[in-house]
């Protein structure tokens, strides 16, 4: 079983619609959770990072954290087309310095005007 | 400030030649990463810097690959003898870990984009 696992998609929505995009991982004592969002021809940038189980907000951004489950999640409300890009989900197993983050493979977000 | 600067951008090269690819970090990041991004594989791991020394190379796939880094600055991997299988997109990412808490963000360059003929 791969560390981190998330559908590629694609995955087309319209304009307006609620986007969930989903990751799961397999070592229930990860802590550090991070959703990273990467345009075309572009290196990743951190959107939106959590710590344990809960939901953070950010704006139309609301990331989720069910550790029980083991199971993360990036909800996208309002879409818009500006969204359309490469979602990655990643973790910083034990959140340290110096540590590699495990990323999931991304999943592709069109969004139609 | 500058972001990470990665050059070139794109190099295209003939199976068996050597190749080096640039990253210079965010100025004042003692931390800098180098990942590997192929379509289908996502973004995987290759060697981690503090300072100049690389105490994780756990990533490196073969020894025709390699890294270094000097000033606790611009870092250079190189790849050897380049293979068909070494086409992806070779990201670098740094981070500063001069931070009080447990989170360091890894700030990513926009990458190498290695296409091997």
């Amino acid at each position: 079983q791969k560390e981190v696992e998330q559908d590629p998609g694609p995955l087309s929505v319209p304009e307006g619609a609620i986007v969930s995009l989903n990751c799961t991982y397999s070592n229930s004592a990860f802590q550090y959770f991070m959703w990273y969002r990467q345009y075309s021809r572009k290196g990743p940038e951190l959107l939106m990072y959590t710590y344990s189980s809960g939901n953070k907000e950010d704006g139309r951004f609301t990331a989720q954290v069910d550790k029980s489950s083991k199971y993360i999640s990036l909800f996208i409300r309002d879409s818009q087309p500006s969204d359309s890009a490469t979602y990655l989900c990643a973790i910083n197993p034990w959140g340290q310095a110096g540590t590699a983050l495990i990323f999931g493979k991304g999943t592709t977000l069109s969004v139609s005007s | 400030g500058a972001g990470v600067s990665q050059s070139p951008s794109n190099k295209v090269t003939e199976k068996g030649k050597d190749v080096e690819l640039r990253c210079d970090p965010i100025s004042g990041h003692t931390a800098l990463y180098w990942y590997r991004q192929s379509l289908g594989q996502g973004l995987e791991f290759l060697i981690y810097f503090q300072g100049n020394s690389a105490p994780d190379k756990s990533g490196l796939p073969s020894d025709r690959f390699s890294a270094e880094r000097t000033g606790g600055s611009v870092s250079t991997l190189t790849i050897q003898r380049t293979q068909q299988e070494d086409s992806a997109v070779y990201l670098c990412a740094s981070s500063y870990h001069g931070l009080a808490g447990p989170y360091y963000e890894q700030y990513f360059g926009p990458g190498t984009r290695l296409t091997v003929t």
